[in-house]
């Protein structure tokens, strides 16, 4: 069954305070992982696509990282505007056509 | 471009009722995946459709079914509502396999 954790559940920093968020991940075969943006009371919004070990994609002030097992989002001197959730989800090699498979996400809160 | 289009937005149903939800994939994307948020599980896939056909299910209750039509506009319905179904559910829709989904806002049901 793929799996999907990220860590922390939640996280407070300071503005301009670089931190980074973890997702864990088990499937038979990874077509893609996922990350989401999510404010309350919307829907997620796309952020980035990672499709193999070693690759990076950045946006702003964002990096997403992957290895064989795990992605991370690095936020570098955040600003309060990106205080929200963040959600990861994988896509396994023969789980339908696009079904995702999310993990519990990080709520970031970021003050001035 | 239009986005991902769910109707209605909110909903209030009592207990026993059934409800239908709508969702408009974006112009010329065939896949349509339907997922329940709660504050507990967080995002939980449903179902997902390509073409008309069901691609893949989640493990829900088959109180819980969808349809697509050939425009690629999709349906889901919940028979016999009861207060646990009270979340928020969210349509996707992706151009291709490994691509990124596309969310819309959602529709946030109420059981009473």
């Amino acid at each position: 069954e793929d799996q999907v954790t990220q860590s922390p559940e939640a996280l407070r920093l300071q503005e301009g305070e670089s931190s980074s968020l973890n997702c864990s991940y088990t499937v038979s075969g990874l077509r893609g992982l996922f990350w989401y943006r999510q404010d309350p009371g919307k829907g997620p919004e796309f952020l980035f696509t990672l499709y193999s070990a070693g690759e990076e994609k950045e946006k702003e002030r964002l990096k997403a990282t992957l290895t064989k097992k795990e992605s991370f989002l690095h936020i570098t001197a955040p600003k309060p505007e990106d205080s929200a959730t963040y959600l990861c989800a994988v896509q396994a090699v023969g789980s339908g056509y696009s079904t995702l498979t999310f993990g519990k996400g990080t709520m970031l809160l970021v003050s001035p | 471009k239009a986005g991902v289009t769910q109707t209605p937005r909110y909903l209030i149903k009592t207990r026993g009722q059934q409800v239908t939800l709508s969702c408009s994939p974006i112009s010329g994307h065939r896949s349509v995946s339907w997922y329940q948020q709660t504050p507990g599980q967080g995002l939980q896939f449903l179902f997902e459709y390509f073409s008309e056909t069901q691609r893949n299910k989640g493990n829900f209750p088959g109180r819980f079914s969808g349809r697509q039509f050939s425009n690629s506009r999709s349906e889901m319905n919940v028979s016999t509502l009861e207060l646990g179904d009270s979340a928020l559910y969210l349509c996707a829709s992706s151009l291709a396999q490994g691509a990124e989904a596309f969310f819309g806002q959602g529709t946030r049901l109420t059981v009473v």
